[in-house]
């Protein structure tokens, strides 16, 4: 089993639309979460930390369950430009060396 | 204020060259890492570098090295290049080695 995992997509959704995507971890002494944005041909960029109490950032809302070791992020009234990859990351152990997801792939049409 | 900035941002190298790859932090961090991307995969980890030490190393050859340098700028250096090693090379700097990590715009690396 990979250290962490993600359904690579794409998910292909209208505007408007809410969308989760789910990423699965199997390090259960994982101690950081990140979900990171990556356009076509560019760097990933950071969306938002995940915590443990789940937060929220405008449409976007990230969620950990640490029972079930997975992160979420529900993206909601899907905007074209949030058509991207979406990375995440998982940070384990004491040496905190973050591992990556491959990737979701969202893909928003009009 | 300036972000995360490499050099140089597309490079076309020879099997068996040696690769020199700079990344400049975002000013007051004091950490750079460095990550491997290979086309529909997510980025792979090299190396972690905390205050000119090495925190962290990925699971890549010997031929990989990197250094971080007093100003905390840093280099990822690869010798014997192979056709495998071409990827998009990125580097990210954050404040320590748990913050969140910027990164730069990556360095594309051929080998023909």
């Amino acid at each position: 089993r990979k250290e962490v995992e993600q359904d690579p997509g794409p998910f292909n959704v209208p505007e408007g639309a809410t969308v989760a995507f789910n990423c699965t971890y199997s390090n259960s002494a994982s101690q950081s979460f990140f979900w990171y944005r990556q356009d076509c041909r560019k760097e990933p960029k950071l969306l938002m930390s995940v915590y443990s109490s789940g937060n929220e950032d405008g449409r976007f809302t990230a969620q950990l369950n640490r029972a079930s070791q997975y992160i979420s992020l529900l993206i909601r009234d899907s905007k074209l430009s949030d058509s991207a990859t979406y990375l995440c990351v998982v940070k384990s152990g004491g040496s905190y060396i973050p591992t990556f997801g491959r990737g979701t792939s969202l893909i928003v049409h009009p | 204020d300036a972000g995360v900035t490499q050099s140089p941002t597309h490079l076309i190298k020879t099997r068996g060259q040696q690769v020199t790859l700079r990344c400049s932090p975002i000013s007051g961090h004091k950490s750079v890492s460095w990550y491997q991307q290979v086309l529909g995969q997510g980025p792979q980890f090299i190396f972690q570098y905390y205050e000119k030490e090495e925190r962290g190393r990925g699971n890549f050859p010997d031929r990989f090295s990197a250094r971080q340098f007093p100003n905390y700028s840093s280099e990822l250096n690869v010798n014997a290049l192979l056709l495998g090693d071409s990827a998009l090379y990125l580097c990210a700097s954050s404040y320590d080695t748990n913050t969140e990590a910027f990164f730069g715009q990556g360095t594309r690396l051929t080998v023909v």
